[in-house]
């Protein structure tokens, strides 16, 4: 079965400090995978994606992703970490025609001055 | 304003009403998704349409309704609502299909409180 996992629903890091934060996905065919971030009362916004090619992927805010599919994983990473940055990260997969995506359930980030 | 928008934001509803959530889009993306987003589950698809008068069920769609008659509107109706809907509605909206056309965009949601 298509499944999604953020092991960690919540991760706290102070200013300045990297970040790391975990996804693997299980799916019988070549995914797409998206890192969407949910600030408090907001919508999703899109901070990556990706679906081929170069397993390093840059995003939006200073995010960047690697694929790796032997692990099954799709890692979040910033190297130095905002007070903005606080909110809900959700990893997601999708099929080829991305009208059937499947979410994580979440890890909410806190960031400590 | 041109995206996405929801309405209303927030609802407050008894056992057994019936309630429309609405959803429009000024993009004229082909597809339209609506989620509910419940602590634990991450967000979960509903139900979704691939253009209009074209819908199709999604993981959890017992309770709802869902029509598209115009592409840019898509209402989420709860026939007869239950506690076990209450919940933040998202609707979402992808341009179409094809390599690369995957991402969806994003709604600010619909607390919907159903007592």
């Amino acid at each position: 079965a298509q499944s999604v996992t953020q092991p960690d629903i919540h991760i706290t890091v102070s200013e300045g400090a990297s970040l790391e934060l975990r996804c693997n996905y299980s799916y019988g065919a070549t995914p797409y995978l998206f890192w969407y971030v949910q600030s408090p009362g907001q919508g999703l916004q899109l901070l990556l994606k990706y679906f081929s090619g170069d397993t390093l992927v840059q995003g939006i805010k200073g995010f960047e992703a690697e694929f790796k599919r032997s692990q099954s994983s799709f890692n979040l990473r910033k190297p130095s970490v905002h007070w903005s940055d606080a909110a809900e990260y959700f990893c997601a997969v999708s099929n080829t025609g991305g009208f059937k995506t499947i979410f994580g359930a979440g890890t909410r980030l806190f960031v400590k001055a | 304003d041109a995206g996405i928008t929801q309405s209303p934001r927030y609802k407050i509803t008894e056992t057994g009403r019936q309630v429309t959530l609405m959803c429009h889009q000024t993009w004229s993306h082909s597809y339209m998704f609506w989620y509910r987003q419940d602590l634990g589950h991450g967000l979960r698809l509903i139900y979704y349409s691939a253009a209009a008068d074209i819908t199709d069920k999604g993981e959890v769609p017992d309770g709802y309704v869902v029509s598209r008659s115009k592409t840019e509107n898509f209402p989420l109706t709860l026939e007869s609502a239950t506690r076990s809907q209450t919940s933040v509605y998202f609707c979402a909206s992808k341009v179409g299909v094809g390599q690369g056309v995957v991402e969806q965009f994003f709604g600010p949601g619909t607390r919907l409180t159903v007592l």
